[in-house]
């Protein structure tokens, strides 16, 4: 069973545009949402997470909702620029090593 | 650079043979993890230390795959016999706190 579904699978953005990811998961037990951030070639990095908490974290460009009732949580990229193009990992940990979904490929043309 | 490190980056083996990977964590993260990312997938558990000790192994870690933290510092990832399906990227991280994880910059195993 999978415990962490994201979509979609590939997103393609004008340079400017609101880039949007979307996760789901069923654990109730998970409390930590980490976005990663993965160029080819290279190894996942921390973008932005949150705890159940709060609804909302804002970190410049970059800002998650989190919907408790719903079991839902996404990443917004805001101004989304050329080199914002890779892929995206959402995961969730609850006190536990992280699983993560599938990912998706983000592409920002100009 | 203050950052989780791996070595070696890349290594190409022949199907049988051993290989063995190293981990240099955050030096003052208590936790060690590695996981494996095949192509258009997302990292997959396969282990994790606290401290020296191994607390969780994933289904995934067949007979053939073994890892040590010797000193709860660095940590060696073993694989015996290789097969071709252990081709991937084997991702290492640390972390201080539970799910907040680093991750290392991997290293590439192709087996022929």
């Amino acid at each position: 069973q999978q415990q962490v579904k994201q979509s979609p699978q590939s997103l393609i953005v004008q340079k400017g545009g609101i880039s949007i990811i979307n996760c789901a998961y069923e654990n109730t037990a998970f409390d930590y949402f980490p976005w990663y951030q993965q160029f080819p070639g290279k190894g996942p990095a921390l973008l932005i997470a949150i705890r159940p908490d709060v609804s909302e974290k804002k970190e410049g460009r970059f800002t998650i909702s989190f919907n408790k009732s719903a079991k839902q949580f996404s990443l917004h990229i805001m101004d989304s620029q050329p080199g914002d193009s890779a892929t995206y990992f959402c995961a969730v940990s609850g006190n536990t090593p992280l699983v993560f979904g599938k990912g998706t490929r983000l592409s920002v043309i100009a | 650079d203050t950052g989780v490190s791996q070595d070696p980056r890349h290594k190409i083996t022949k199907r049988g043979q051993n290989v063995t990977f190293r981990c240099d964590p955050i030096s003052e993260h208590n936790r060690l993890y590695w996981y494996r990312q095949t192509l258009g997938q997302g990292p997959e558990f396969l282990t994790y230390f606290q401290n020296e000790a191994q607390l969780e192994k994933s289904r995934l870690l067949s007979d053939r795959f073994s890892a040590e933290r010797p000193k709860g510092s660095f940590s060696t990832l073993e694989i015996q016999r290789t097969e071709q399906g252990d081709s991937a990227m084997y991702l290492c991280a640390s972390s201080y706190l539970a799910g907040v994880e680093y991750f290392g910059p991997g290293t590439r195993l192709t087996v022929l």
